[in-house]
């Protein structure tokens, strides 16, 4: 079955300093996982995608994870923080069952930037 | 192009009322999803459709909850009778192509959610 863990419910960061949010997956094949983003009282957005292509994924806003499969994460970075960064935020893994795709959520990171 | 659109926005019921949601997917996205989002968790799948037709519910408390997608485009969700544990905020999101596939293509997109309070 597949799973994903969050390691952090919560992260603050300062702003201009570096971010990284932490995520785990298990998975009993090769996974697709995903980066979104929730911003207050707004829908989810999608911030980048792995899906078995280059293992260093770039997303928007500057935000890139890395797909490590020797240590099962996909973790979240971006270089510098800025105000507008402060959401929470989801990794997924999305798992084929049954002939359909079906998203699995972890519990979610709430970034915090401090001016 | 035009996002997955839901109202309303934010309702607030007593318990045992009744409540509707609506939504529209993205144009020619054949898979829609309703979730529920409880304060401090991640989305949880409510129902799935492919078209018009129910591809998963099986977390859908079918006792309250019903879902339908009547023409295969927007959707309604009910809760009748809600309860005090219903309060969260219900998200729709829809894909471009179900069952299998490409997994570019089974991004889900999602529309800002209904905040339900129930008192």
């Amino acid at each position: 079955a597949q799973s994903v863990t969050q390691l952090d419910s919560h992260v603050s960061v300062s702003e201009g300093t570096p971010v990284l949010l932490r995520c785990n997956y298990s998975s009993s094949y090769s996974p697709s996982l995903f980066w979104y983003v929730q911003h207050p009282n707004k829908g989810l957005q999608l911030l980048l995608k792995y899906t078995s292509a280059a293992t260093l994924v770039k997303g928007i806003n500057g935000f890139e994870a890395e797909f490590k499969k020797s240590e099962t994460s996909f973790h979240l970075t971006k270089p510098s923080a800025h105000m507008s960064d402060a959401a929470e935020y989801f990794c997924v893994v999305s798992a084929l069952t049954s002939g359909t795709y079906k998203y699995i959520f972890g519990t979610g990171t709430r970034l915090k930037v401090l001016a | 192009e035009a996002g997955v659109a839901q109202s309303p926005r934010y309702k607030i019921i007593e318990k045992r009322q009744s409540v509707a949601f609506w939504c529209n997917p993205i144009s020619g996205h054949a898979t829609l999803y309703w979730y529920q989002q409880i304060l401090g968790q991640g989305p949880k799948l409510l129902i799935q459709f492919q078209n018009n037709g129910v591809v998963d519910d099986s977390q859908l408390p079918k006792d309250r909850f019903s879902a339908e997608r009547l023409k295969g485009v927007d959707s309604t969700l009910k809760i009748q009778p809600a309860k005090l544990e219903d309060s969260a905020v219900y998200l729709c999101a829809s894909s471009l192509q179900p069952l299998g596939g490409l997994i570019a293509k089974n991004i889900q997109y999602f529309g800002a959610g209904t905040r339900l309070s129930v008192l």
